[in-house]
């Protein structure tokens, strides 16, 4: 089971919306309603920002957003503030034996 | 207010055995909803799943890892435990336990993680 492809960085200003992408197949992230994004910050544990592609856990932000089209979910993060500034994962269920697969990680920059 | 801590040795030889223990405070393991599991991180690298288990030892393993993992539940101490074996220098990393949400296949609590360095 391959990783989720997602790009290795992106960056914006402050107040801008950025947009992350993660691409499976039709075993994962295509075939189920299952994906996850989560927030690292650098030497700190990955935190839950979306499940079910667009669901926001409480206590959450309103400026994260997920949505998914065919292969590819997304996340996006409107108002970017520094503090949005961390590594983002992906993560979807897989009907290949291997349950769980995550993204390669993006790491977003705020300029 | 839930909690996860790892415990366990810093420090593995390779070839030898990794073990680490979560303690889970402010929720009990025995529960419907959750599913409680291992994710380990190498340093400047992604997240890779290990394993999961429910309170009753029905568990799933990432089948790259399974022919050298044990993942066991002890609900009497709230404790659940991973064994690596054996391990090589590829197996140094952070080891998180984590709530596995698997109604909606997601890690809903991570502890804070340990870092395993394998060396002689």
């Amino acid at each position: 089971q391959s990783a989720l492809t997602q790009f290795a960085s992106v960056s914006g200003s402050p107040g801008q919306s950025i947009t992350i992408s993660c691409t499976g197949t039709s075993s994962d992230v295509g075939g189920y309603n299952s994906v996850s994004w989560y927030q690292q910050h650098p030497g700190k544990a990955p935190k839950l920002m979306i499940y079910d592609v667009s669901n926001r856990p409480s206590g959450v932000s309103d400026r994260f957003s997920g949505s998914k089209s065919g292969n590819t979910a997304s996340l996006t993060i409107s108002g970017l503030q520094a503090e949005d500034e961390a590594d983002y994962y992906c993560s979807s269920y897989t009907s290949t034996s291997t349950l769980y697969v995550f993204g390669t990680g993006t790491k977003v920059t705020v300029l | 207010q839930l909690q996860l801590q790892e415990s366990g040795p810093g420090l593995v030889k390779p070839s030898e055995t990794l073990s680490l223990t979560c303690t889970v405070s402010g929720d009990s393991i025995i529960s419907k909803t959750y599913y409680w599991g291992w994710i380990r991180q190498p340093p400047g690298k992604g997240l890779e799943w290990i394993a999961s288990i429910y309170y009753t030892g029905s568990n799933y393993y990432n089948p790259s890892l399974k022919s050298r993992v044990t993942i066991s539940v002890d609900t009497s101490k709230n404790q659940v435990s991973l064994k690596l074996s054996p391990v090589t220098a590829a197996d140094t990393a952070v080891f998180y336990c984590v709530r596995d949400w698997r109604f909606k296949y997601s890690f809903d609590n991570w502890g804070q993680g340990t870092l395993v360095t394998v060396s002689s």
